[in-house]
């Protein structure tokens, strides 16, 4: 089965500075992949993603991903951290093959900003 | 556009009660998703619908669990009889097709004393 593996349950970075939260996914095939933003009580929120279009995808909020397929990475960046930016994110995957439609998440990371 | 209602926001209950949740998907949406996300976890696949049909339920507990989509708009997910590891935040999505442009509610936040 597909999974994603998320590196650091918990990032913490200045406000400024940059962030990078790490996804590695398994497949045998590259799939789709997705970044969402959870802020605390509410619903996940799509970022941003990858659907084999180009490896450098552009999201909301001035957060960005590069899908790389020797790495099997899809890490998220962001250049300059802000305050509004603290939550938390998680990786998705969903095959492309046919029959298996759904997101399957990691285990999320909880992005800090320290002032 | 609406976005996908879920209510109550938030139930505690004992364990051994039942429990049931609602969620209205975003209009014309056809496939509706219920995911269960346990604190420190991601969100995990309960039950998903096409229109009113279950595509996926493999990770259901059907011995407690059931959801049903009569319609094929709103749906129900129900609790009976609750343990205590089934407190989390149960969250509905709703897409126009399979596994595109997911939508999720605000989620209900479960908790069992």
């Amino acid at each position: 089965a597909q999974s994603v593996t998320q590196l650091g349950s918990h990032v913490s970075v200045s406000e400024g500075a940059l962030v990078l939260l790490r996804c590695n996914y398994s497949s045998s095939v590259p799939p789709y992949l997705f970044w969402y933003v959870q802020y605390p009580n509410q619903g996940l929120q799509l970022l941003l993603k990858y659907t084999s279009a180009a490896t450098l995808v552009k999201g909301i909020n001035g957060f960005e991903a590069e899908f790389k397929k020797s790495e099997t990475s899809f890490h998220l960046t962001k250049p300059s951290a802000h305050m509004s930016d603290a939550a938390e994110y998680f990786c998705a995957v969903r095959p492309i093959i046919q029959g298996a439609q759904k997101l399957v998440f990691g285990q999320g990371t909880r992005l800090t900003i320290n002032p | 556009e609406a976005g996908v209602a879920q209510s109550p926001r938030y139930k505690i209950i004992e364990k051994r009660q039942s429990v049931a949740f609602w969620c209205n998907p975003i209009s014309g949406h056809a496939t509706l998703y219920w995911y269960q996300q346990i604190l420190g976890q991601g969100p995990k696949l309960l039950i998903q619908f096409q229109n009113n049909g279950v595509v996926d339920d493999s990770q259901l507990p059907k011995d407690r669990f059931s959801a049903e989509r009569l319609k094929g708009v709103d749906s129900t997910l129900k609790i009976q009889p609750a343990k205590l590891e089934d407190s989390a935040v149960y969250l509905c999505a709703s897409s126009l097709r399979q596994g595109y442009g997911y939508t999720f509610g605000s989620g209900t936040r479960l908790t069992v004393v």
